[in-house]
């Protein structure tokens, strides 16, 4: 299974971007790169998915290198609900055959007032 | 967006008796579903993959006669922790995949075994 590093907590002010990034250098051909965060005590929120295009909806934006061996996960103006534990996962869609989010320890992202 | 419900939200249960625990998908169907555990400051360990109408597929050191899955429908799914020990405690999230290949979650369930 492609494994993810992410640094372990990281600061942002309220208002301002956040940048979070993930490195994945053994992501296969077929493994999208899955963001998901969680807030204390509740179950894991989805936030965005990409195979090799950037994509963007309403909660960030993802940018995913060329060679796909890191991506960086963009919320354009943080706020202080955004503070929580963001988790960088890769995996198969469900024809492949690592299909299951395997969770990493993940980025504690403190937004600050 | 895709909702997933877990009942009951918290469960206090003494040692040796069993848990039920459900996971619904309210507005899509789920032909794969999965159980999570997580205990205090840890992240989420995967227990098993829940197909609909065939058996539970349980990760490596997953006790399958201990956690009990059931898929019933394609929007059901429930976990029964039997002979729940204090060890057992800790929160139990479910999730659903859709047909585009994204995991919605449910909110969790606090067991705590006494």
């Amino acid at each position: 299974d492609a494994k993810t590093t992410q640094p372990p907590s990281m600061d942002c002010a309220e208002g301002r971007a956040a940048n979070l990034p993930c490195n994945h250098s053994t992501i296969s051909g077929n493994e999208y790169v899955y963001w998901y965060r969680q807030i204390h005590s509740q179950g894991p929120q989805y936030i965005i998915h990409g195979l090799k295009n950037n994509e963007t909806n309403e909660m960030a934006s993802l940018i995913i290198t060329e060679d796909r061996k890191s991506s960086t996960l963009i919320l354009p103006h943080a706020t202080l609900r955004d503070t929580a534990v963001y988790y960088c996962i890769v995996s198969s869609g469900s024809g492949g055959s690592n299909y299951k989010l395997t969770f990493g320890k993940g980025t504690l992202l403190t937004v600050n007032p | 967006g895709a909702v997933v419900s877990q009942h009951p939200s918290w469960v206090i249960c003494k040692s040796g008796t069993s848990v039920k625990i459900e996971c619904r998908s309210l507005d899509f169907q789920a032909t794969t579903m999965f159980w999570y555990r997580q205990f205090p400051k840890q992240s989420l360990m995967l227990m098993a993959t829940s197909n609909e109408g065939s058996k539970a597929t349980y990760e490596q050191g997953v006790e399958k006669d201990k956690f009990l899955i059931n898929h019933a429908s394609l929007t059901l799914s429930t976990l029964t922790v039997t002979s729940a020990h204090p060890e057992d405690s800790s929160f139990y999230i479910c999730s659903a995949r859709d047909l585009g290949d994204k995991q919605y979650f449910g909110p969790g369930t606090r067991l705590t075994v006494t």
